[in-house]
């Protein structure tokens, strides 16, 4: 059963970028038939997509978003990365990273980790 | 964009009574590409359902669920105290490619 576990800090300031790594283990990211996803989930509120990418470089964001994020893949180190920019309080949430099947669902997710956007 | 509407917001059952959960999309959506997860306070979501009627590994067969186009049903027969949670349906492949519905509660009444 592969397993993912995000990393990064739990605290950035409003303007800054915030940075997160999921490290998958288990299971190789270079798997054909997968995408590996980042979604968040904002206090009191539903889950949001941020965004997806395959191991070769194909990816898609929310629009919402587009603007400010990129994600990355790091295949000989068997993670995957989120860059979100200009964040501000908003972007305060827990954040997830997951893998996808070819159903388009997320079959198996990190423990979350929660960013704070204050000053 | 698919906007997904899920209802009722809040249910309120006892154990061993049935859920149903309902899930509408505002475009159609393909029976591939609609899946339900639970979330419990303080856990990642986990996946329950993938093309709108299959039951992810682990999943025990009182969770099923069904539908196609635009109205998507998820159902518990028999609740059990662990199911008290929080239940989301997920779109793939529309614009954007990925959208939740906003989330219903099932809570112990």
């Amino acid at each position: 059963q592969v397993q993912l576990q995000e990393a990064g800090p739990g605290l950035v300031k409003p303007s800054q970028t915030l940075s997160l790594t999921c490290t998958v283990s288990d299971g190789s990211i270079s798997s054909g038939g997968y995408y590996w996803t980042w979604i968040r989930h904002h206090p009191g509120k539903g889950l949001e997509w941020i965004g997806y990418m395959s191991y070769n470089g194909r990816a898609s964001y929310n629009p919402s978003l587009k603007s400010r994020v990129s994600i990355s893949v790091d295949t000989s180190k068997n993670h995957f990365s989120l860059n979100l920019s200009s964040v501000t309080a908003a972007d305060t949430a827990v954040y997830y990273c997951a893998r996808v099947n070819g159903w388009g669902a997320s079959d198996s997710w990190g423990q979350g980790t929660l960013v704070t956007v204050s000053s | 964009e698919i906007v997904l509407t899920q209802s009722p917001g809040t249910l309120s059952l006892s154990p061993g009574e049935r859920a149903t959960l309902s899930c509408r999309a505002s475009q159609s959506v393909s029976s591939s590409n609609l899946a339900w997860y639970q979330q419990k306070p303080g856990q990642a979501p986990s996946l329950l359902i993938f093309g709108a009627s299959n039951r992810a590994t682990g999943i025990p067969d009182r969770f099923s669920g069904s539908g196609s186009g635009t109205d998507f049903t998820l159902n518990i027969n028999r609740v059990e105290p662990e199911d008290f949670a929080v239940y989301y349906c997920q779109q793939y492949g529309g614009s954007p490619p990925v959208t939740f519905g906003q989330g219903t509660r099932l809570e112990i009444k």
